[in-house]
């Protein structure tokens, strides 16, 4: 079975801390990884793909250890619209989601 | 706004009615993939089309539970005979192309299913 695991938390931060997430994928073959985001369990929006060389975009950066079949997603100066889940994702052909990390920023 | 479009956002069945859920695709997307989401729960993939082609429907329950993709008009997932374990938040998304490779999917609002 093609799992994606991660830390459910949640992650209780104030604003301006730095959080990182973390999460693990049994599918080797897996050749697509993303990070989405959901809020209030509307639907998934994407944030980031996510690449081996390592990739950011502003406060976010993603990270892709193939060798360990782990992913990362570092949030920097976080706000309080950050406040959400955060769904890791891999696969190959279909997309397989994790159950999702819940982060609280509070003021 | 092209996104993807689902209807209805929210269902009422009793037990034993059917459900029909409906997905357009982004335009210019053929690649369409349908999620259920329970309470508490993660998102599971149930079935993966193509216009007028089922490609994956390994997540997908043996019985009672259907997915076409006709070459006109939306995606339909059929739950027939719905019971109340069958409530959850359904989501379809879609891509211009198969998911390999970085290729993202897009989402729609999902409909929200709830059996009495």
């Amino acid at each position: 079975r093609k799992e994606v695991e991660q830390d459910p938390g949640p992650f209780n931060v104030p604003e301006g801390a730095t959080v990182a997430f973390n999460c693990t994928y049994s599918n080797s073959a897996s050749q697509s990884f993303f990070w989405y985001r959901q809020d209030c369990r509307k639907e998934p929006k994407l944030l980031m793909s996510v690449y081996s060389s390592g990739n950011e975009d502003g406060r976010f950066t993603a990270q892709l250890n193939r060798a360990s079949q782990y992913i990362s997603l570092l949030i920097r100066d976080s706000k309080l619209s950050d406040s959400a889940t955060y769904l890791c994702v891999s696969g190959y052909s279909t997309l397989t989601f994790g159950k999702g990390t819940m982060l609280l920023v509070s003021p | 706004n092209a996104g993807v479009m689902q209807n209805p956002r929210h269902l009422v069945r009793r037990r034993g009615q059917e459900a029909r859920l409906r997905c357009s695709p982004m335009k210019g997307h053929s690649h369409v993939y349908w999620y259920r989401q329970l309470p508490e729960e993660g998102l599971k993939f149930m079935v993966y089309l193509q216009k007028e082609n089922i490609i994956d429907e390994s997540g997908m329950p043996k019985e009672r539970f259907s997915a076409e993709f006709p070459k006109e008009g939306p995606s339909i997932l059929r739950i027939q005979q719905v019971v109340r374990g069958d409530s959850a938040a359904y989501f379809c998304a879609s891509s211009p192309r198969q998911a390999r490779t970085n290729e993202k999917l897009f989402f729609g609002s999902g409909t929200q299913l709830s059996v009495l």
